[in-house]
């Protein structure tokens, strides 16, 4: 079946810092959603990529799709005490979606 | 739009019970999509409905079940209640089964003691 990899777990990033999130799949994937869930709440849809090599940007937060469609990254940049939180990445194989087991982000500020 | 919504939100059962939770979805989104959500597994899909229908199915044990109504509402059984079983579980709706983006519920905190 579909594996699904992202690393690092754990992140803890000085406030003001750049960090990157991979998500890695066994298999090649039809899109790619990003999730955050912030601690003590639920998973908020962030974005979905589906071109091979899409690049989409949310203010301070790059997200790419590989050019192989089997992985793909998000980027955030200038981190504020409000990115705290798990970021999963979703990944989608002939309508299955599987969760990546997600990066915690924690913020020094 | 109001968003997803689970009832209840917290409950504690003992070993042995059972227990159902419910999901309503936004409204006109007619799949829905459970998950189990704990520390140490992450999000691990249980099962998904479509028009009544079960349509994906996790490796989860026949303990756990589910259905759908005609409105899209679903809910979720778990019979035989373990220690292990104690979640957030989740609910998620998309418009379709052939839509990837999820809205999640705030989800269900199950204790089983």
């Amino acid at each position: 079946g579909q594996q699904v990899m992202q690393i690092p777990q754990y992140q803890h990033v000085q406030e003001g810092e750049d960090f990157t999130t991979y998500c890695n799949s066994s298999t090649t994937l039809s899109n790619i959603q990003w999730y955050k869930q912030r601690p003590g709440g639920h998973p908020v849809f962030l974005i979905q990529l589906v071109k091979s090599g899409e690049v989409k940007k949310q203010k301070r937060l790059t997200f790419q799709f590989g050019e192989a469609k089997k992985n793909s990254s998000l980027h955030i940049t200038a981190t504020q005490t409000t990115d705290v939180g798990t970021y999963f990445c979703g990944c989608s194989n002939d309508y299955k979606l599987s969760f990546g087991a997600g990066t915690t982000v924690t913020v020094r500020a | 739009k109001a968003g997803v919504t689970q009832t209840p939100r917290y409950l504690i059962k003992t070993r042995g019970q059972q227990v159902t939770l419910s999901c309503s979805p936004i409204s006109g989104h007619r799949s829905v999509s459970w998950y189990q959500q704990t520390p140490g597994q992450g999000l691990q899909f249980l099962f998904e409905y479509f028009s009544e229908t079960q349509r994906n199915k996790g490796n989860f044990p026949g303990r756990f079940s589910g259905r759908q109504f005609s409105n899209s509402r679903s809910e979720m059984n778990v019979s035989t209640l373990e220690l292990g079983d104690s979640a957030l579980y989740l609910c998620a709706s998309s418009l379709t089964d052939r839509t990837y983006e999820q809205y999640f519920g705030p989800g269900t905190r199950l204790t089983v003691t």
